[in-house]
């Protein structure tokens, strides 16, 4: 099946600070989605990008489908930014495979 | 307009015990799927129902079956239960589309822990 990486595993960042996470797969999407799961473990729909870029305020994503990346943009975060950011792909007909996670500790 | 629901929030039972987790999709939407997610680990695919019907299926034991009703709501089975099922069940509800089906949304998840 497709191979999911995202890095870094962790990231801690001091409020204010910019950061870039980042997902490689290893084959042909059709979809890719990325989430922050909250600590209850809700997973919150951040971007829906399977190509091209998008912003949602002080969050944007940038998937170069062709070379097989996509990169999360969080600028000056904040406390809420904290917790896991998941990274999803699907192949057209395949299962939603997820990466491992990054873990964002935003400190005061 | 209300989102993905799931019942319960959290379930305790003991090994060998069968359970039923239960799944109301996001208005609109007519296909369920399923994960479980152990803990410090991403979410990992169970199976998918359209039209009350299970359409995909990931690495998961028969002891694990689904079922989808007229209404597009959802159940999911799990029987004989092992300590190694305890793990966060995620619902996630999507549209079916001509090319494939479209963004996941997920339900806020049943914690079920197995004793």
């Amino acid at each position: 099946g497709i191979q999911v990486e995202q890095s870094p595993p962790d990231l801690i960042l001091q409020e204010g600070a910019n950061s870039t996470l980042r997902c490689n797969f290893s084959d042909s999407v059709n979809n890719l989605q990325w989430f922050h799961q909250n600590p209850w473990g809700q997973l919150i729909n951040l971007f829906y990008i399977p190509s091209g870029t998008k912003q949602n305020g002080r969050l944007s994503a940038t998937t170069v489908a062709t070379e097989r990346y996509s990169l999360l943009y969080i600028s000056s975060s904040q406390t809420t930014d904290s917790g896991v950011y998941f990274c999803a792909v699907k192949p057209l007909w395949g299962k939603l495979q997820f990466g491992a996670g990054t873990q964002v500790v935003v400190t005061p | 307009d209300a989102g993905v629901t799931q019942s319960p929030t959290h379930l305790i039972k003991t090994r060998g015990q069968q359970v039923t987790l239960r799944c109301s999709p996001k208005s609109g939407h007519d296909t369920v799927s399923w994960y479980q997610q152990a803990l410090g680990q991403g979410p990992q695919f169970i199976f998918q129902y359209y039209e009350e019907e299970e359409r995909q299926r990931g690495n998961f034991p028969d002891r694990f079956s689904g079922h989808q009703f007229p209404n597009y709501s959802s159940e999911l089975n799990v029987n004989a239960l092992l300590l190694g099922d305890s793990a966060l069940y995620l619902c996630a509800s999507s549209l079916s589309l001509a090319v494939d089906i479209g963004e996941q949304f997920f339900g806020p998840g049943t914690r079920l822990t197995v004793l």
